[in-house]
């Protein structure tokens, strides 16, 4: 699987928007972007996915670059319960292969 | 909305006992996926079945094993567990065995192991 690059760690203030960046430079043509969320104590949780146009949905948006090799989850208004790990993990559409890789996220803190 | 169950949420064992650790997936769903996730770790994928099928495998040691049934939950067996074995154990469902398309994985509150 193609590897991502996110910080380790982001901080916002509580009903601000956030981007969470993702580097993904070696991206093929067949892999979707998938962000997960990881709450304290809590399974890890769907957040949204895309392939090349911008997605939104009720949680967030996701910005992806034409080149493809960066996207950005966006939380519109960050509250306190948005606090989690943020996953960026890439997906090859065409691979029978089933696991997510989660590793290197981002730790979003949100002050009130 | 039914989520997906697992069962023990704790659950606490001595060295060199066994576990068995049970998830039931999300109705319909037809794939199954464990984890294991150590203290300040991320998730780390262990097996996962489809149509009660093993499809991919993980970093899952020989002294773990488990299988998918008729009815789609799943369990996972522990043997001669150790200290490093203490992790939570998240499972999760999804409908598909391939999550690169339009497709989500849908994960369980966890079975927290302590071994001791």
């Amino acid at each position: 699987d193609a590897k991502t690059t996110q910080p380790n760690s982001m901080e916002s203030n509580e009903e601000e928007p956030v981007h969470l960046p993702c580097n993904h430079s070696t991206i093929s043509g067949t892999d979707y972007i998938h962000w997960y969320r990881q709450l304290p104590s809590q399974g890890p949780e769907y957040v949204i996915h895309g392939l090349t146009s911008n997605v939104n949905n009720r949680m967030a948006s996701l910005a992806i670059a034409e080149d493809r090799k960066s996207s950005t989850l966006i939380l519109h208004r960050a509250t306190l319960r948005d606090a989690a790990v943020y996953y960026c993990i890439l997906r090859d559409g065409n691979k029978a292969g089933n696991m997510l890789t989660f590793g290197g996220g981002t730790r979003l803190m949100v002050k009130p | 909305a039914a989520g997906v169950i697992q069962s023990p949420r704790h659950l606490i064992k001595e060295k060199r006992e066994t576990a068995t650790l049970k998830c039931y997936p999300i109705p319909r769903h037809d794939t199954v996926y464990w984890y294991q996730q150590g203290p300040g770790q991320d998730p780390q994928f262990l097996i996962s079945f489809y149509e009660k099928m093993q499809s991919d495998k993980g970093s899952i040691p020989d002294r773990f094993s488990a299988q998918q049934f008729s009815d789609y939950h799943s369990e996972l067996n522990m043997s001669s567990l150790e200290l490093g074995d203490s992790a939570l154990y998240f499972c999760a469902s999804s409908l598909e065995p391939n999550l690169g398309m339009n497709t989500e994985a849908f994960f369980g509150q966890g079975t927290r192991l302590t071994v001791v």
